[in-house]
């Protein structure tokens, strides 16, 4: 069965420190990789996403990058966090986007 | 206009009552349909998809009317477990890798 890790689950980082949160699926191949953010109170908010190795769309111009260096893994980065990144940052998987996704189980974020 | 609507609530319910939750949705093109449940500081979870004829899984029955793109979600026998906020889901097609998610309706179930 296919299963998506995510880590760190929590994460409280000053302003203009990097950052690095990875995620990764098994199970399964050339899966369709999704980080979406979600600040307090707020919906859903798709920050990037991937159909395959290097391939990466940002949906939102913004202080984040993405990166997939392998097929199941997916790096969402900063080079200097802002108050605003602040937010609960959701991985997912889909096999085919019409099946709907699996979220990871999350990272909250507090940048201080 | 949004692209998926939904009524954030909350809505403040009784065990054992019966609470139905509406979505509206923008691109008549849209392909697949789903409702998600999220509790509080978790992720969200697929609950159900959607079909054109209707479905059911146990207390909850899900259905779509395409003519008047919404899409339904009724939960009957409400438990204090069903309190979570309920997210509507669609696939608009046309070569897009995304869904697009509403902003979700709370729904509290009280002793």
């Amino acid at each position: 069965s296919q299963t998506i890790h995510q880590w760190p689950a929590t994460l409280v980082q000053p302003v203009g420190s990097p950052l690095s949160l990875e995620c990764t699926v098994e199970g399964t191949s050339n899966p369709n990789l999704y980080w979406y953010r979600q600040a307090a109170g707020r919906g859903l908010q798709l920050l990037f996403y991937s159909v395959g190795i290097g391939q990466i769309s940002s949906e939102v111009p913004q202080n984040l990058s993405a990166s997939r260096p392998q097929d199941r893994q997916f790096i969402l980065s900063s080079k200097k966090l802002l108050l605003s990144d602040s937010g609960f940052y959701l991985c997912a998987w889909s096999r085919g986007v019409r099946d709907g996704y699996t979220f990871g189980s999350g990272t909250r974020l507090t940048v201080v | 206009r949004k692209e998926v609507e939904q009524d954030p609530g909350p809505f403040n319910v009784p065990e054992g009552a019966t609470v139905a939750f509406n979505c509206t949705y923008s691109n008549s093109a849209s392909q697949s349909f789903f409702w998600y449940r999220q509790d509080c500081r978790k992720e969200p979870k697929l609950l159900m998809s959607v079909y054109s004829s209707g479905n059911e899984d146990g207390r909850f029955t899900a259905q779509l009317n395409r003519a008047s793109q919404y899409i339904s979600l009724l939960i009957r026998d409400s438990k204090l477990s069903d309190s979570a906020t309920y997210l509507c889901v669609v696939y608009s097609g046309a070569g897009s890798y995304q869904l697009t998610f509403g902003k979700g309706t709370k729904l509290s179930v009280i002793p």
